[in-house]
C-alpha cells in the first residue's frame, strides 16, 4: 500500500502544452503539499492545502493551479508549459503541521 | 525568516566509522527541526524531528539527531554507518510559533559510505 502516490512518474512534454499531475494519499491525512525540486535538488514548497482548503501559495506564476477535490487528493495542473518548468515535483502529506511529512516518490517533468 | 545551512555538500566516510551530517538554522523564536533522507530517484523520508523536550533525538534506521540551542545546530549522527546509508540528507526547520507554519529546507547533504 502506498500512502502517497503520484502519477505519472515520468512526464516529458513540448513547450507550450498542458499538463496534469495527479497525487493521493491513503494515510487520512489533514494536510496535503506540492513541492518543486530542481536539478541541484534545492526543494521550494509551492501549495499547501488543509481540508481541501489552500492555505500556503508561494510565489508560483499563476500556471501552476492545484486542485482538492477531497482531503485524500491534490492535483497539479500546469498550463503553458516553459523549460524552466522541468524539475521533479513532489506531493506530500501531514497529520498535523508538528508531524514530519510522507513524501510521494516523485514527478519527473522534462520540458523540450 | 527562517533559514538553514547544511555547510557540507558532500560527507564521506567509512562503513563502520561514525557519520555526522551537520545543519545550522536560523528562525525567530524556538525552532521545529527535522531531518529526512533522499535515495535516488525517491522521494523524501522522514527520519526524526526535534520539537521540545530532550535534546538528543531518536529516528528511524539508528539515526540520532543533538539540538543544541547555544549554537543553533541540529547535527545528524549515527555511531556506525552502513553503505545502504548512501543518500541525500536534508535538514529542515520552521518556527514553533508565528509566521508560515511550512519548513524551509537546507540544500542537502550527500552522504557517502565507502566499505
Amino acid at each position: 500500500d502506498t500512502a502517497v502516490s503520484q502519477t505519472p512518474k515520468y512526464l516529458v512534454t513540448q513547450m507550450g502544452n498542458d499538463k496534469s499531475i495527479k497525487c493521493e494519499q491513503n494515510l487520512g491525512h489533514d494536510t496535503m503539499y506540492w513541492y518543486k525540486q530542481d536539478s541541484k535538488k534545492f526543494l521550494k514548497i509551492m501549495f499547501s492545502y488543509n481540508n481541501k482548503e489552500l492555505i500556503i501559495n508561494e510565489t508560483v506564476p499563476n500556471r501552476f493551479s492545484p486542485k482538492s477535490p477531497d482531503k485524500a487528493h491534490l492535483n497539479l495542473h500546469i498550463n503553458s508549459l516553459e523549460l524552466g518548468d522541468s524539475a521533479v515535483y513532489f506531493c506530500a502529506s501531514s497529520q498535523d503541521r508538528n508531524d514530519g511529512y510522507t513524501f510521494g516518490s516523485g514527478t519527473r517533468l522534462t520540458v523540450v | 525568516a527562517q533559514s538553514v545551512a547544511q555547510p557540507e555538500d558532500q560527507v564521506n566516510v567509512a562503513e563502520g566509522n561514525p557519520l555526522t551530517v551537520k545543519c545550522t538554522y536560523s528562525v525567530s523564536g524556538n525552532p521545529y527541526l527535522f531531518w529526512y533522507v533522499q535515495y535516488p530517484n525517491r522521494g523524501l523520508q522522514f527520519l526524526l524531528k526535534y520539537i521540545t523536550g530532550d535534546n538528543l533525538v531518536k529516528g528511524s534506521y539508528g539515526f540520532e539527531a543533538e539540538f543544541n540551542k547555544s549554537q543553533t545546530s541540529f547535527h545528524l549522527k549515527k555511531p556506525s554507518a552502513l553503505v545502504s546509508d548512501s543518500a541525500l540528507y536534508f535538514c529542515a526547520v520552521r518556527a514553533a510559533s508565528g509566521g508560515s507554519y511550512i519548513p524551509t529546507f537546507g540544500r542537502g547533504t550527500s552522504l557517502i559510505v565507502h566499505p
